[in-house]
């Protein structure tokens, strides 16, 4: 079993909907978790950290249950410019090393 | 602002020649990494070090090996490509806590003949 696991989809979403798509991960001792946006031979960029209480900037909100080890990522009134592979990305404190999902692709059409 | 700088950004390899890629970052971070990309796989940690003077071995090291130069520079380095080696790769860095963000390079594209 991978470590961090993600639907590759694609999620195809129509303009102005909702998406939200989950990331499970399996190790119990995670620690720090986020959300990354990666466009099409781009590199990845930080879209959003995940606290436990949850957190919302926008239109993005991301939650974390760690009672069944997920994170969740949900789009509101979805733009085209949504279009991107969405990275789940756990770290475990010991040693720092970021554990990147296979992400999530999802494509907004008008 | 330059942030994470990776060169070369294109190149192509024959099999069993070697070459670096070099990275250099100039956000004072004490911490760097090198990962590589391939489609369905996502990002897989090859090398990291956490400080100036320090590496340490990710997921899939074999066939690569590190520099950390400074504490502004990170290279890899193949000593004899494969084919296998063909991916993108992605030099990052960050503050090194756990909570703290990675920024990351444009990435190499590497392709190996």
């Amino acid at each position: 079993r991978k470590e961090v696991e993600q639907d590759p989809g694609p999620f195809n979403v129509p303009e102005g909907a909702t998406v939200a798509f989950n990331c499970t991960y399996s190790n119990s001792a995670s620690q720090s978790f986020f959300w990354y946006r990666q466009d099409c031979r781009k590199e990845p960029k930080l879209l959003m950290s995940v606290y436990s209480s949850g957190n919302e900037d926008g239109r993005f909100t991301a939650q974390l249950n760690r009672a069944s080890q997920y994170i969740s990522l949900l789009i509101r009134d979805s733009k085209l410019s949504d279009s991107a592979t969405y990275l789940c990305v756990v770290n475990r404190a010991a040693g720092n090393k970021l554990t990147f999902g296979g992400g999530t692709r999802v494509l907004v059409k008008p | 602002n330059a942030g994470v700088t990776q060169t070369p950004k294109f190149q192509v390899l024959k099999t069993g020649q070697s070459m670096t890629l070099q990275c250099a970052q100039d956000m004072n971070h004490n911490s760097m990494y090198w990962y590589r990309q391939d489609p369905g796989m996502g990002l897989r940690l090859i090398y990291y070090s956490a400080s100036e003077g320090t590496t340490d071995k990710g997921e899939v090291p074999n066939g690569y090996n590190v520099s950390r130069l400074n504490k502004r520079e990170f290279s890899l380095r193949l000593e004899s490509a494969a084919p296998s080696q063909t991916s993108v790769y992605f030099c990052a860095s960050s503050d090194g806590g756990a909570g703290n963000t990675i920024y990351f390079g444009e990435g190499s594209w590497l392709t190996v003949v």
